[in-house]
């Protein structure tokens, strides 16, 4: 099974910040990687496919990036309603696995 | 537009088994695979599964296999993901997801809205 692993698992910042978060493959997925946003009580909410494709109707400050087994999400100005965890998925095999997400918490 | 729409919440003794559904339109049901996804109380997501809707094949995550049981019913477009020997370790929220797949872009799209299943004596 391919491992996903998420860093920071937590980390907080204040709107208008730029963050990044990292996720790290336990072997290559080419560009396999998609991330997922989820509130307390909430469904994910997809962000990124493909590494670095912007899904339809998420804001432009949201970006991915990374191929083989590194990648990064970045948020370019964070705004209230960011806060939440997210979650990196490889969709290069199954199983389907998760990183175990990362925590944005307002400073 | 896509909806999933799951069952409700249940409450299961240890040792039963519980069987959520998720009920899809606004899409051709047999076009896309089904998965299963579960999110025990403050922890992450765990992949447990997938059918394809228009065969019925399945594929199952190695520590559910013997105990997961994933059907669907064509004719009211509507995926099923059965859990048997229940345990405490099981009480999470189960969710459905639909699987979009075109070369490489390979995402779960749309997500059910969750079903609570809590496992207690």
């Amino acid at each position: 099974d391919i491992q996903m692993t998420q860093s920071p698992s937590s980390l907080s910042a204040s709107v208008g910040d730029r963050v990044t978060f990292t996720c790290r493959a336990s072997q290559r997925i080419g560009s396999f990687l998609t991330w997922y946003q989820q509130k307390r009580g909430k469904a994910p909410k997809l962000l990124i496919y493909a590494a670095s494709s912007l899904q339809s109707g998420v804001p432009s400050r949201f970006s991915g990036s990374g191929s083989g087994t590194d990648f990064t999400l970045t948020i370019s100005s964070l705004q209230p309603e960011d806060f939440a965890t997210y979650y990196c998925q490889q969709s290069y095999s199954i199983p389907r696995t998760f990183g175990q997400g990362t925590r944005l918490e307002i400073k | 537009q896509v909806q999933l729409v799951q069952s409700g919440a249940e409450v299961k003794k240890p040792g039963a088994s519980v069987k959520v559904s998720c009920k899809a339109s606004g899409y051709s049901f047999t076009s896309y695979y089904m998965h299963w996804v579960r999110q025990a109380p403050g922890q992450g997501l765990e992949w447990m599964g997938l059918i394809n809707p228009s065969g019925g094949t399945t594929s199952y995550a190695q520590e559910f296999q013997g105990r997961v049981t994933m059907t669907r019913d064509t004719s009211t477009s509507t995926v099923y993901m059965e859990l048997s020997s229940l345990r405490s370790e099981d009480t999470a929220v189960y969710y459905c997801a639909r699987e979009f797949r075109r070369g490489a872009e390979d995402k779960f799209d749309y997500w059910g809205q969750g079903t609570l299943v809590t496992v207690s004596s």
